[in-house]
């Protein structure tokens, strides 16, 4: 399978504890977004890469979310101190144009 | 106001039918703009993408966008019931990277 991978796919956490998630993108994908999506809501837009660099985000992860894309591969997303609130499907998409983007499986998140 | 707005549905059409699908956008500047199909459980997937008002037809899926109205549409002809999914209205803005997605309609094709 070629597409979009995420890792874990399922986390459940204590309330306070830090959560690491990881996206593999589409190989030559220079593109990857990161979005949280919650039942019966779109995907929000929390940060976007462009190769290594982060060109944009979500005032989200000026706080407890980080997210980072060494050497422009993979990626991870870094929740601190997590939150009930944060409890959510964190989807990943990659895009070679732009364009299309390319989603992966998800990782759902339940905080306690 | 939401950035980007839809009818949470759910819209129900018999099957062959036309379903029309709207939404309306708060971004004057916005450039770009998707639909997206999100069946139960799954991620989403981009169905159709527009820049240029007027009409872009794929198979049986027409997209519509109506930039002096903010409006975008989404008509999907003889619908199936494998149809039946969220569609997600979504638009990018100026920058070309942040993209924002409406709640969701949701759409069931009764065969």
């Amino acid at each position: 399978d070629t597409g979009v991978s995420q890792d874990p796919r399922h986390k459940i956490t204590k309330r306070g504890q830090n959560v690491t998630f990881r996206c593999d993108p589409i190989s030559e994908h220079n593109r990857l977004y990161w979005y949280r999506q919650t039942l019966g809501q779109g995907p929000e837009f929390l940060t976007y890469f462009q190769n290594e660099a982060q060109l944009e985000k979500s005032r989200l992860l000026s706080d407890r979310f980080s997210a980072e894309r060494p050497k422009g591969s993979f990626s991870t997303l870094e929740i601190q101190r997590t939150e009930q609130g944060d409890s959510a499907m964190y989807l990943c998409a990659s895009s070679r144009t732009g364009i299309e983007q390319f989603f992966g499986p998800g990782t759902r998140l339940t905080v306690l | 106001q939401k950035e980007v707005e839809q009818n949470s549905g759910p819209l129900s059409v018999p099957e062959g039918a036309i379903a029309s699908l709207n939404c309306t956008y708060s971004d004057r500047g916005s450039q770009s703009f998707f639909w997206y199909r999100q069946y139960s459980g799954k991620s989403p997937e981009l169905i159709m993408f527009i820049y240029s008002n007027g009409d872009k037809e794929d198979g049986r899926f027409t997209a519509q966008l109506n930039k002096a109205s903010q409006y975008v549409s989404l008509l999907i002809r003889d619908s199936q019931p494998s149809d039946s999914a969220t569609y997600l209205c979504a638009v990018m803005g100026t920058g070309g990277f942040k993209t924002i997605f409406g709640a969701g309609t949701r759409l069931f094709v009764k065969a």
